[in-house]
């Protein structure tokens, strides 16, 4: 069926780096944006940024430019959002999300189940 | 960045319940306005895009209204799967903010 299945959760000391993977499936992976959103325990949602795994591009917000990288590899359908310079403030759940523009307009019509990272000494 | 404020930030309501919330967007958005529905610990739930239009295969008692600024969320009867929280984000440009959501909890 359509779905995102994302990697399991991690524990991560300050300072290091975490990978995160979606795997599409039921879907053509390379037809619809992902995006990356992340939920502080009890908080809202934040918007990190979008990849096209078509062409490759990305977009991130101004908050994470310099320590996200999105990527993917097509061969095996799987999106990854790489956080560094890890702190306790990026303890979250990690959502990817597929983006669909209808006309102009953009929408996240499936998540994955969300992948907790947390960042501790 | 578009700054997305929810009204109320919580609500209480009853099952049967005509129930609004309400999102306001720091500029003109036009009608790049998405409503999300998330229950604790999953994945939020789109259930409507471009301020009115219904995602597949949610009930007809969820709409949506509005434009430019000034949005609003309506559940027409509420039920008792609908006790939830409720997010609006922009699509208008990147980033696609969120607001900073509605709990929506049984009276």
């Amino acid at each position: 069926q359509v779905q995102l299945v994302q990697s399991g959760a991690e524990v991560k000391k300050p300072g290091a780096s975490v990978k995160v993977s979606c795997k599409a499936s039921g879907y053509t992976f390379t037809s619809y944006d992902i995006n990356w959103v992340r939920q502080a325990t009890g908080q809202g949602l934040e918007w990190m940024g979008w990849m096209s795994p078509n062409s490759g591009n990305t977009g991130y917000a101004q908050k994470f430019q310099g320590r996200v990288t999105m990527t993917r590899n097509t061969s095996i359908t799987t999106a990854y959002m790489e956080l560094s310079s890890l702190r306790s403030e990026d303890t979250a759940v990690y959502y990817c999300a597929r983006g669909v523009l209808t006309g102009t307009y953009w929408y996240f019509d499936l998540w994955g189940r969300g992948t907790l990272v947390t960042v501790s000494s | 960045d578009i700054q997305m404020t929810q009204s109320p930030s919580s609500l209480s309501a009853s099952v049967g319940d005509r129930v609004t919330i309400t999102c306001r967007a720091s500029q003109s958005i036009s009608f790049y306005l998405n409503w999300y529905q998330q229950k604790p610990g999953k994945a939020p739930k789109l259930l409507i895009y471009a301020a009115s239009s219904l995602q597949s295969g949610v009930p007809s008692r969820f709409s949506g209204s509005g434009s430019g600024t000034d949005f609003t969320l309506t559940i027409s009867s509420l039920q008792p799967e609908d006790f939830a929280t409720y997010y609006c984000q922009q699509s208008y440009s990147t980033p696609h903010t969120f607001g900073q959501g509605t709990k929506l909890e049984i009276k």
